[in-house]
Order: C-alpha cells, then sequence, then structure tokens
C-alpha cells in the first residue's frame, strides 16, 4: 500500500505486505530528515533519519528514500506487522535555526490481519 | 537510564487558571525543546532551552507562555490564565547536544481546558 501523505493521511494494509508513506517537506534548504512513528497516547518514537547529502538510508526493515529534487521523503515498511499500526510523521532540520524539528502532518497507518 | 519523564501525563484546568507542565531531561542531556500537538496534527516547535538559557522561543505565544529551564531540576512549562484553545498534546524532547539531532520524546501532558 501507498500514501500520498498530505492528501492520503490514512493508509490501510494487508499484514506481511509493504508500506509506502509519503512526505513532501517545506525546505529545500533542510539538511537532515527523520521519521517518527507516534501510536495513541505516546510520544514519537525515532524510526530513522537521512542527512541531506544521502538519497538512500536502510535499517531493519525500514527504508527511507530522499529526492531533493522534488522536495520527497518517504518511509518503506517491509513485511508490514500489526505493532506497526500508528502515526508516521516526517520530520525536517534546518541548519539555519536552532536546529528545531518542523513536522509534516502525519499518516495514519492501519495494518489489517 | 530513564528516558524523558513529563508530569503531569493529564492535566485538567479551567478557563484562567494557571497550567504548569514539567520535563525531566534524559541523564546527561542539557537541551531540552517544547512542541504542541493538536489532535490529529502534526507537532508544532514552541521553545529550545539549554540550561538557564532561553536558545529559541520563536514559536511561542508571547503573551500567557513562558518557558525555563533551571540549573537545577525540571524544564517548566507555564502557561498563564489558560484558554479553551490551549487544550492540546504538550511533548518535551531532549538531546545531548544541540542540533535537534539524537532528539529523544517525553509521553507528553495533555492539557484540557474546560
Amino acid at each position: 500500500g501507498e500514501s500520498v501523505g498530505l492528501h492520503l493521511p490514512t493508509l490501510s494494509v494487508q499484514e506481511g505486505d509493504n508500506s509506502i508513506i509519503n512526505c513532501a517537506y517545506s525546505n529545500s534548504a533542510s539538511d537532515y530528515f527523520i521519521w517518527y512513528k507516534q501510536e495513541s497516547g505516546k510520544g514519537p518514537q525515532f524510526i530513522i533519519d537521512i542527512r541531506s547529502n544521502m538519497d538512500k538510508r536502510q535499517g531493519q526493515r525500514v527504508t527511507v528514500l530522499l529526492n531533493k529534487t522534488v522536495k520527497h521523503l518517504s518511509l518503506q515498511i517491509a513485511a508490514t506487522q500489526p505493532g506497526d499500526s500508528a502515526v508516521y510523521f516526517c520530520a525536517e532540520i534546518f541548519s539555519g535555526s536552532a536546529r528545531q524539528l518542523t513536522f509534516g502532518s502525519g499518516t495514519q497507518l492501519t495494518v489489517l490481519p | 537510564n530513564a528516558g524523558v519523564m513529563q508530569n503531569p501525563r493529564h492535566l485538567v484546568r479551567r478557563r484562567g487558571q494557571e497550567a504548569r507542565l514539567r520535563c525531566s531531561p534524559m541523564k546527561g542531556h542539557s537541551h531540552v525543546y517544547w512542541y504542541r500537538q493538536l489532535p490529529e496534527e502534526g507537532l508544532k516547535f514552541m521553545v529550545y532551552l539549554q540550561k538557564e538559557n532561553i536558545i529559541d522561543e520563536s514559536g511561542m505565544p508571547k503573551e500567557r507562555f513562558s518557558a525555563e529551564f533551571p540549573k537545577e531540576g525540571p524544564s517548566i512549562l507555564r502557561i498563564q490564565q489558560v484558554v479553551r484553545g490551549d487544550s492540546a498534546a504538550y511533548f518535551c524532547a531532549s538531546s545531548p547536544r544541540g542540533g535537534g539531532t539524537e532528539a529523544f520524546f517525553g509521553q507528553g501532558t495533555r492539557l484540557t481546558v474546560v
């Protein structure tokens, strides 16, 4: 399953399928990007990050892709599990600021049994 | 090593009262960030503090809101004369260095103004 982030804030996938969550970031000068997972009633939890001099980074079951040309970030989750159900946020950091995180609006991922 | 601790987890205040939200950073972390989250929205930056200093408060409303991070004790976000629009989840993040990376979030304080 695939989301278009701002246009499709919810994404439902079958357990075991791959998920793709998209994010359009705002500042072309941002140099660091992070994906967070937020479960209901909890704080954001770090998943994976990527610097602007990279276009791909892999973690355990997750891959982040960065396309600076179109200011687009995506999070790929392999073999999605019920525990992956949560809201996923991308965040960017611009080195010219005090380096606070600027968050996107989030995508709700629901994993169907 | 305990994570970022926020308290209380839930806070109910009547309009016009004061709200005090506390954040104890992770051990060894001297940088604290406060964020506000409205329902079904992303987190919005409010203020960035280092021990005894406010580094950036550009996201904090000019009236009624203040923050501090004293040499000893937790960081405090204070909201005076609360209004219904202040109802939100307030999250604190801490990091060992400035730069926003390596930031760990607390579980948040959910403020409800009645």
